[in-house]
C-alpha cells in the first residue's frame, strides 16, 4: 500500500524557517518526481514545488522561489521542503504528493495526510 | 498563469441524482491537461480524473470527465452518499499547475 506521511509542521514566527519531511513506503520512491502542495484551511490549493525521480531538476511556485528548497534522499525514501524566510501567508497545511506520470507534469495519484504550519508571532 | 474558475460554487442535490460541475480556463489546456480531485474534511485530495477524462484507478465509472480548450466537465451519475464533498479542478499542461477555486457538492 502506497503511503506517504509528512512531519514537520509547527507554529514558527515571521522570517523563522521550517523543514518538512515526507517518508514514503509502499513503492519505489526513486521512480516518481514528487511535489509539494499548500492548502490554507478551508481554501484552495496551490502548488508549491516539484523534484525529478533523482532530485536532478526542481521548480517553484513564484510565491515561494528563493525561499523554499525541495530536495530528496532516495536512500530514505524521504522527500524535504526547507523553507526560510517564512510569511504569515505561508500559512497553510502541506501536501507531500507523488507524480503519476513524469516531472514536467503533475498528476497527484497519492497525497500523504498533510501538516500544519503556521507563521505567527 | 492559467485561472481556473469553477461552478458552481456550491450544489445542493439528493442522492441518486446526477451532478455537472463546471471547470473553465483562462487559456486553452494544453493537450487536455485537466485533472479532478474529490476532498473530504480533514483529508487530502483524491485523485479522480485525468486527461480530462480518464478515471483513475478504483474510481467508480458513475465519475466521467469531459471537455476541451477552456471548458470542462464532472459529471456525476448518480449521486452516492460518499460523494458529498468539495471538487477541484487542476491543470497541469502549463506550470505552475493550478487549481481552481472548488465546488462544494452538499446534500440537499
Amino acid at each position: 500500500e502506497v503511503q506517504l506521511v509528512e512531519s514537520g509542521g509547527d507554529l514558527v514566527q515571521p522570517g523563522g524557517s521550517l523543514r518538512l519531511s515526507c517518508g514514503a513506503s509502499g513503492f519505489t520512491f526513486s521512480h516518481h518526481a514528487m511535489s509539494w502542495v499548500r492548502q490554507v484551511p478551508g481554501k484552495g490549493l496551490e502548488w508549491v514545488s516539484r523534484v525529478t525521480y533523482d532530485g536532478g531538476q526542481t521548480s517553484y511556485a513564484d510565491s515561494v522561489k528563493g525561499r523554499f528548497t525541495i530536495s530528496r534522499d532516495d536512500s530514505k525514501n524521504t522527500l524535504f521542503l526547507q523553507m526560510n524566510s517564512l510569511r504569515a501567508e505561508d500559512t497553510a497545511v502541506y501536501y507531500c504528493a507523488r507524480h503519476l506520470i513524469g516531472w514536467h507534469v503533475f498528476i497527484g495519484d497519492y497525497w500523504g495526510q498533510g501538516t500544519l504550519v503556521t507563521v505567527s508571532s | 498563469d492559467i485561472v481556473l474558475t469553477q461552478s458552481p460554487g456550491t450544489l445542493s442535490l439528493s442522492p441518486g441524482d446526477r451532478a455537472t460541475l463546471s471547470c473553465r480556463a483562462s487559456l486553452s489546456v494544453t493537450n487536455a491537461y485537466l485533472a479532478w480531485y474529490q476532498q473530504k474534511p480533514g483529508q487530502a485530495p483524491r485523485l479522480l480524473i485525468y486527461g480530462a477524462s480518464t478515471r483513475a484507478t478504483g474510481v467508480p465509472d458513475r465519475f466521467s470527465g469531459s471537455g476541451s480548450g477552456t471548458d470542462f466537465t464532472l459529471s456525476i451519475s448518480r449521486l452516492e452518499p460518499e460523494d458529498f464533498a468539495v471538487y477541484f479542478c487542476q491543470q497541469y499542461g502549463n506550470s505552475p499547475f493550478t487549481f481552481g477555486q472548488g465546488t462544494k457538492l452538499e446534500i440537499k
